[in-house]
């Protein structure tokens, strides 16, 4: 089974400070994504990547950077940590190829921004 | 601008009846549909799958039926259990060859015993 790895479930941080998630998957895949999910807006990505140092901007980009420096990790940096990027954040991998092969997501990284 | 929509954001269904998941959307370039199920403080699991040129896929008591013309797509799963109790989320994905999926808004089931 494919599995992707969100390093923290938990996090609750200070408005201001950096914040670093990060996301590993063990099967190879080439996609990797990070989607923020909030009630009543549904899954929204944040950003998206094909290849290592490869990167593209999703749909609700601002105030996010990422990194992927190598294939199995794709790293969701918050810049400078506000109030209203308080949500669930979900990484997810796929494998680079027919659409019928969907997401594998992580379990999810709570953040709170206080 | 919402793609995917899904307009009920509960759905209370009593066990063993029929629960219909409904989805919309507006992108008739669309190709491929998924349905994921969401436990709390989980993440999203792939449930079952639709291609565009199919109207119905069927896996246990899992049925999704993709209606182009409409626009629409639904999950039928019966008999309902407690266990089926979740978050589901329809997604649709692009032709464009990113393979990236655009998720609706999700509708909680709860399956009363």
């Amino acid at each position: 089974d494919v599995k992707v790895t969100q390093s923290s479930r938990y996090l609750v941080k200070r408005t201001g400070e950096k914040v670093f998630l990060e996301c590993v998957q063990d099967m190879d895949h080439e996609n990797m994504f990070w989607y923020r999910q909030d009630p009543g807006l549904g899954l929204r990505l944040i950003y998206f990547s094909y290849d290592v140092k490869m990167k593209e901007k999703g749909d609700i980009p601002e105030g996010y950077s990422v990194s992927r420096e190598k294939k199995e990790r794709f790293s969701l940096i918050l810049e400078s940590a506000s109030t209203n990027q308080t949500s669930m954040y979900l990484c997810a991998s796929s494998l680079l190829g027919p659409a019928n092969y969907g997401y594998t997501f992580g379990s999810g990284t709570r953040l709170t921004v206080v | 601008d919402q793609q995917v929509k899904q307009n009920s954001p509960s759905l209370s269904v009593q066990e063993g009846r029929i629960s219909i998941l409904n989805c919309d959307y507006t992108n008739s370039m669309f190709d491929y549909f998924l349905w994921y199920k969401k436990y709390p403080a989980e993440g999203p699991t792939f449930l079952i799958s639709i291609s565009s040129i199919k109207d119905k896929n069927e896996d246990g008591r899992f049925t999704v039926f993709l209606n182009k013309s409409a626009k629409h797509l639904s999950l039928h799963i019966v008999p309902s259990q407690p266990g089926d109790s979740a978050v589901y989320f329809c997604a649709a994905s692009s032709p464009s060859g990113t393979y990236k999926y655009i998720f609706g808004t999700g509708t909680r089931l709860k399956v009363l015993a």
